[in-house]
């Protein structure tokens, strides 16, 4: 069965530098959402999209942007990269939205900021 | 506000054996849902298995159980028959509505699982 995507699997990056990460969800899925998970930390929320438009927001800097795009897609831009950026950035879809609608993981996107 | 609190760090069990999870949740919602995913060391996060707050039954896939006591607040996950392939972390996670289709889960501090041969 198809999961869900994410590009690229490993990133390094430099300080003050941009990066872009993307999430391709299971087909069908209209809901996307994105995690951060620091070293040894659970995953926090940063933002989620519901049909296209943004329907949540956690806590998420500034320097941080995303969208979901026509075909449900989603990336999410991050500038002025931190060191405290490093992080497992996990990409989730579910097929709609409710308590029954489990969310899928993508394989997440290790950043790495020097 | 919604918490979840898993206060094992770490749990040894011999291959074989049963072992369980505890999860205590805190929540003024009267509708909500409970997650259980296993991360490997590899990082991904794979789904196991889900608990409706009006479910009457305990959720059941395969080797995972879950002894869902409303009451108490907590969703503890069983793992029956454990495989060296179940060492990894467990995370115990809560979908958090915020209505308007806005939601996300809520995870807890994570435990982790060692099988020992």
């Amino acid at each position: 069965a198809a999961g869900v995507i994410q590009s690229p699997r490993h990133l390094i990056k430099e300080k003050r530098e941009t990066a872009t990460l993307k999430c391709y969800p299971i087909p069908r899925h209209d809901t996307v959402y994105w995690y951060q998970q620091g070293p040894g930390q659970d995953p926090q929320f940063l933002i989620s999209f519901y049909e296209k438009m943004q329907s949540d927001k956690g806590s998420i800097p500034d320097r941080f942007s995303a969208q979901q795009f026509s075909d449900y897609h989603s990336e999410l831009n991050m500038s002025s990269l931190e060191l405290g950026d490093s992080a497992l950035y996990f990409c989730a879809s579910s097929l709609g939205v409710g308590f029954s609608y489990e969310q899928y993981f993508g394989p997440g996107t290790r950043l790495t900021v020097t | 506000a919604q918490k979840i609190t898993q206060t094992q760090p770490g749990m040894f069990v011999q291959e074989k054996e049963a072992v369980t999870l505890d999860c205590t949740y805190d929540t003024s919602d009267q509708s909500y849902g409970l997650f259980w995913y296993k991360q490997p060391s590899s990082g991904e996060m794979i789904f196991l298995i889900y608990q409706g707050s009006y479910d009457e039954q305990n959720a059941t896939e395969g080797r995972y159980s879950l002894n869902f006591q409303k009451a108490r607040k907590s969703t503890n996950l069983v793992i029956s028959a454990s495989q060296l392939g179940d060492s990894a972390m467990y995370f115990c996670a809560m979908r958090v509505s915020f209505g308007g289709g806005s939601e996300k889960l809520v995870f807890g501090k994570g435990t982790k699982l060692t099988v020992n041969p």
